[in-house]
């Protein structure tokens, strides 16, 4: 079974532009979590959608959003990027929450110039 | 609000040593905790979940136990080799869903 994917895996962006990124979970898995990885913080919870609805939100702008599809794949979209976005993003995907392991996908790496 | 802490930062040991990676958290109202294993650049591999009615759970050489009450978790290697080098992250899911990680334990194994 295909593992979480993630694309792009690398991305250079400027000041004030948007970016999506998306996430592709394991056949099957109806949960996608997203999480930002920074040397300063480590890893955050950006929001988790199940079944094409955000269940659950972590503490950040309103300038991060996300959506799911149909089919479960999920995009998240940063706009008007600032410096300090610069991070890697994972998705993990699970069957769902509670009490389920979560896998991880190999992340994109954003930077913002 | 939920805090996860893990000691030590950084750990160096030669190759063949067991070892104990450490990981706190301040409430114990959790579903589970997981640890993982981050290479440098790469994402988060799931090495051990467990459920917060369970005490422990084995993967080979490594096993994780669970201490609620007391707000702790530990992770064992035994026998360790140079390819267990890695960051180890701990977790713990609460109510809401989402993971709460630790900085993490940056393991260097010497051949």
């Amino acid at each position: 079974k295909a593992g979480v994917t993630q694309t792009p895996r690398y991305l250079i962006k400027t000041r004030g532009q948007q970016v999506t990124l998306s996430c592709s979970p394991i056949s099957g898995h109806r949960s996608v979590s997203w999480y930002q990885q920074t040397p300063g913080q480590g890893l955050q919870f950006l929001f988790e959608y199940f079944s094409e609805t955000q269940r659950n939100k972590g503490n950040f702008p309103g300038r991060f959003s996300g959506r799911q599809f149909s089919n479960s794949r999920s995009e998240m979209n940063v706009s008007t990027l600032e410096l300090g976005d610069s991070a890697l993003y994972l998705c993990a995907s699970s069957l769902d929450k509670n009490q389920e392991t979560q896998y991880f996908g190999p992340g994109t790496r954003l930077l913002v110039l | 609000k939920q805090e996860v802490t893990q000691i030590p930062a950084a750990l160096s040991v030669p190759e063949g040593e067991n070892l104990v990676l450490n990981c706190s958290f301040t409430d114990s109202a959790i579903y589970n905790l997981q640890w993982f294993r981050q290479d440098p650049g790469k994402g988060l591999t799931s090495l051990l979940l467990i459920q917060s009615s369970q005490r422990e759970q084995t993967s080979g050489r490594l096993n994780a136990s669970l201490d609620k009450s007391s707000g702790r978790s530990t992770l064992y290697i035994a026998a360790s080799q140079p390819g267990d080098s890695a960051t180890y992250l701990c977790a713990v899911e609460g109510s809401q869903g989402n993971l709460i990680f630790g900085k993490g334990t940056k393991l260097s194994v010497k051949p």
